[in-house]
């Protein structure tokens, strides 16, 4: 079992649309979860960052965590062609190795 | 500009020979991490370093070496290159909250 697991699509949307982005993890001290964007060719970004168990919005952005389920997932409101890359899950621990660990990604495509 | 920098951005390497990627960063952060990414693999740790002085070994070390010295560079070496350690190499700092940053990446190519 991978330790941070994504579905690597692609997910298809229509521009407007709402995209739902998911992730479990394995290990249950993570303490810090992440949401990275990575466009073709170009280094990851992050784009949202989500520490206790509830719903974190920051523009069209949301991210949800419930500890309990070990889930932790990515809303697009308004997805735009331009939100079309690859979204990778990373979750931390606060202490050891302190390095994420990364899922291998869901790839988004925004249909204009 | 405040971040991370890489060097090379690309390179080709004949198989055998040495090469150390470059990795500074002004952010005064005292973590920072070598990730390799490989299609369908996702992004997988390396080696990484807490603070300066430290290192450890992550997922898939074998092959390479770190140091770090200072807390502002973490190079990363090959001591003898095989085509399996083709891939792209991303360097990264985090933050207190355990935010990573990502330098923009080297492209190697071992033939």
């Amino acid at each position: 079992q991978k330790e941070v697991e994504q579905n690597s699509g692609p997910l298809s949307v229509p521009e407007g649309a709402i995209a739902s982005l998911n992730c479990t993890y394995s290990d249950r001290v993570s303490q810090s979860f992440f949401w990275y964007r990575q466009y073709s060719g170009k280094s990851p970004e992050l784009i949202m960052s989500i520490y206790s168990n509830g719903d974190k919005e920051d523009g069209r952005f949301t991210a949800q965590l419930n500890k309990a389920s070990q889930y932790v997932s990515l809303l697009i409101r308004d997805s735009q062609p331009s939100d079309s890359a690859t979204y990778l899950c990373a979750v931390g621990r606060d202490t050891g190795r302190r390095a994420l660990t990364f899922g291998s990604g869901t790839r988004l495509q925004v249909q204009p | 500009i405040a971040g991370i920098t890489q060097a090379p951005t690309s390179q080709i390497l004949a198989a055998g020979r040495r090469m150390t990627l470059r990795c500074t960063q002004d952010m005064r952060h005292n973590a920072m991490y070598w990730y390799r990414q490989d299609l369908g693999l996702g992004l997988r740790l390396i080696h990484y370093s807490n603070t300066a002085g430290t290192t450890g070994k992550g997922e898939v070390p074998d092959g390479y070496s770190v140091s770090r010295a200072n807390t502002d560079d973490f190079p990363l070496t090959l001591a003898s290159a095989v085509p399996s350690q083709t891939s792209v190499y991303f360097c990264a700092s985090s933050d207190s909250k355990g935010k990573a940053f990502f330098g923009q990446g080297t492209r190697l190519t071992v033939v």
